[in-house]
């Protein structure tokens, strides 16, 4: 399995662009890396999901090196409502399901006024 | 859209008993997975299952845990007996074929005393 480490947590203001780092360093050739949202008291919420280079959503946009040993997540111009905890998950991806799913610990981001 | 529902939403149970956790994923999504998460940690995926099949189980303290999915809708998650380690949420989720966005439930929170 895939190992991923996040930071712990980070801090931002409002309006600012907020990145997220990933690593995964022993993540093999059909892993595919996903980020999910986590709001206290409910489960996790999908964002970006990507493989390699760049992927853009409305919502946030992912970049991943040539070496896919790592990942960034990047928030832009970040609220209050964005204050949450942010999951890094390397997936094997087979056919047409998930395999050998593992979270990361995931990043607590705090956007303050 | 209804969303992936569970019951109960809160459990308290002493060790060593048994307890019972039931989902309903969103209509259509053949896939279906448990995951637990302890306070201050990533989500853990227990078992993953297919329409009826299990995918992957190598997570699932199978002397204790227990999961099925009966006519690949519905699914039960089973404890027992229950230890005190046991005590977090319990999550259930589901996708559709062939797409890596999975939607979480609001989970279970089982504390063991």
């Amino acid at each position: 399995l895939a190992k991923t480490t996040q930071p712990i947590s980070m801090d931002s203001y409002e309006g600012q662009e907020v990145n997220i780092t990933c690593s995964h360093n022993n993540i093999a050739t059909n892993d595919y890396i996903t980020w999910y949202q986590q709001f206290p008291s409910q489960g996790p919420r999908f964002i970006i999901q990507g493989y390699k280079t760049k992927v853009t959503n409305e919502v946030a946009s992912l970049f991943i090196p040539a070496d896919r040993k790592s990942s960034t997540l990047s928030l832009p111009r970040v609220s209050l409502s964005d204050t949450a905890v942010y999951y890094c998950l390397v997936g094997e991806w087979a056919t047409d399901s998930w395999g050998k799913l593992q979270f990361g610990a995931g990043t607590q981001v705090v956007v303050t006024p | 859209e209804a969303g992936v529902a569970q019951s109960p939403r809160y459990k308290i149970i002493e060790k060593r008993q048994s307890v019972a956790f039931w989902c309903n994923p969103i209509s259509g999504h053949a896939t279906l997975y448990w995951y637990q998460q302890i306070l201050g940690q990533g989500p853990k995926l227990l078992i993953q299952f297919q329409n009826n099949g299990v995918v992957d189980d190598s997570q699932l303290p199978k002397d204790r845990f227990s999961a099925e999915r009966l006519k690949g809708v519905d699914s039960t998650l089973k404890i027992q007996p229950a230890k005190l380690e046991d005590s977090a949420v319990y999550l259930c989720a589901s996708s559709f074929p062939r797409t890596y966005e999975q939607y979480f439930g609001p989970g279970t929170r089982l504390t063991v005393t």
